[in-house]
């Protein structure tokens, strides 16, 4: 069935190295994306949004980029720091009716001194 | 700004006894509101959402219950809880109209034993 997946559970940085997270999503009449944080014991944290119409996003040391041809999604974390060791997710948005969002298993990304 | 508060924070149950989780928000009017569940080192389960006051959308069939008696209060019940019903319980709160992004809770760990 579509799904939201990740392609590597575990990412391991040295610290100061960009960090790339990727996501693939099935389901090509999606044109919402969001990224989130999760650090241990806490809630996502939204982190950076594109909208289908856009190909790049950049925000304070993060930058997603979207590509609709092949229905990939990735997170770009730019001089990578030990603050941003946690699990981080995408979520895709299949509105029908409702703001619904479909998380995919989320990617550990460990950053080492 | 607009913040959601959830508790309790920690919560540990026997088998078989009822449950409620409040989920609050302030700052904003008429949001939806959802709850999630997280499994240990999974991802996010779309549990309940709610577009206004008393209407409630079931997403998978459980053991749970939601209500939400206000604008910006939403209730996560059971009336006998099973073991399989442990896990760390996430609400969540987007505007009404359009895509946008769900901000979370910070969470509830529930224990059943």
């Amino acid at each position: 069935g579509e799904s939201v997946g990740l392609h590597l559970p575990t990412l391991s940085v040295q610290e100061g190295d960009n960090s790339i997270i990727n996501c693939a999503y099935s389901n090509s009449a999606s044109d919402y994306f969001i990224w989130y944080k999760q650090e241990s014991g806490k809630g996502p944290q939204f982190i950076i949004d594109i909208r289908s119409n856009m190909d790049k996003r950049q925000g304070q040391r993060v930058t997603v980029l979207l590509n609709k041809t092949v229905k990939h999604l990735s997170l770009q974390i730019a001089a990578t720091q030990p603050g941003d060791s946690a699990v981080y997710f995408c979520a895709e948005n299949r509105s029908g009716g409702y703001n619904k969002l479909i998380f995919g298993a989320g990617t550990r990304l460990a950053v080492h001194p | 700004s607009q913040t959601i508060h959830q508790w309790p924070a920690t919560l540990v149950q026997p088998v078989g006894s009822p449950l409620s989780l409040e989920c609050t928000v302030e700052g904003t009017s008429n949001p939806n509101l959802y709850w999630y569940r997280q499994a240990a080192g999974r991802g996010l389960q779309l549990l309940f959402y709610s577009v206004g006051i008393g209407q409630i959308s079931s997403e998978v069939p459980q053991n749970l219950s939601a209500s939400r008696p206000q604008d910006r209060q939403f209730i996560l019940s059971s009336k006998k809880l099973l073991l399989s019903d442990s896990g760390f319980y996430l609400c969540a709160w987007s505007v009404q109209q359009g895509k946008s992004a769900q901000y979370f809770g910070p969470g509830t760990r529930l224990t059943v034993l």
